[in-house]
């Protein structure tokens, strides 16, 4: 199974809002990342969690919040978004330590802030 | 200066057509090279890992050279379902990866 899940597919939310936005793998990866896409644009890297523990922080603003339960979810967290941040959200998962191997991407949630 | 850089194209070539992409890397140390393919409001899909042997996978091929620091994709006999931004990906030390700003390639008919 080389499947990565993300729910949901689609999400509107106003700037007042909390929502979150889910990941699933179960490839036995212990790296998860989370990536922002804006149209055109390649991936940006948002959060990883290696071994479920935060590892990287791209100076994301607190309004987006990740959470890694266990070594197969990978959560973010949303309150206050702007309008701005509205873009496609990829989670991904692959092998943590190095070299890393490849990463898996999940279909995406595709978010409106109005 | 941008650790990974590609040419973004477009790139409009006929079916039949052989089309070469190439990425540079800054980082010297860097470890893990890939290709993936992302399709409109897709997300990417890993194509190919780039090795320093070169790999082929049918009509594409792959290419790594250390010493130039850049990758190369090499697709022949293009089909229409190629058309799509191929993004150059590059693993650094541990679990950070750098993307590209992909390249669009539309193969005509």
């Amino acid at each position: 199974d080389t499947e990565v899940t993300q729910t949901p597919k689609h999400l509107v939310m106003g700037m007042t809002n909390k929502k979150s936005l889910k990941c699933e793998q179960h490839m036995g990866h212990r790296a998860m990342y989370w990536y922002k896409q804006k149209a055109k644009k390649p991936p940006e890297l948002m959060f990883v969690y290696s071994y479920e523990k935060l590892s990287i922080n791209e100076s994301v603003p607190s309004r987006f919040s990740p959470e890694c339960p266990n070594s197969s979810l990978l959560n973010l967290h949303l309150h206050a978004l702007q309008p701005e941040d509205s873009a496609l959200y990829l989670c991904a998962s692959g092998r943590a330590g190095s070299p890393g191997g490849e990463q898996f991407f999940g279909p995406g949630t595709r978010l409106t802030v109005l | 200066r941008k650790e990974v850089e590609q040419d973004p194209g477009p790139f409009n070539v006929p079916e039949g057509a052989t089309v070469a992409f190439n990425c540079t890397y800054s980082n010297s140390a860097s470890q893990s090279f890939f290709w993936y393919r992302q399709d409109c409001r897709k997300e990417p899909k890993l194509l190919m890992s780039v090795y320093s042997s070169g790999n082929e996978d049918g009509r594409f091929t792959a290419q790594l050279n250390r010493a130039s620091q850049y990758i190369s994709l090499l697709i022949r006999d293009s089909k229409l379902s190629d058309s799509a931004t191929y993004l150059c990906v590059v693993n650094d030390v541990g679990n950070q990866f750098y993307f590209g700003t992909g390249t669009s390639l539309t193969v005509i008919p």
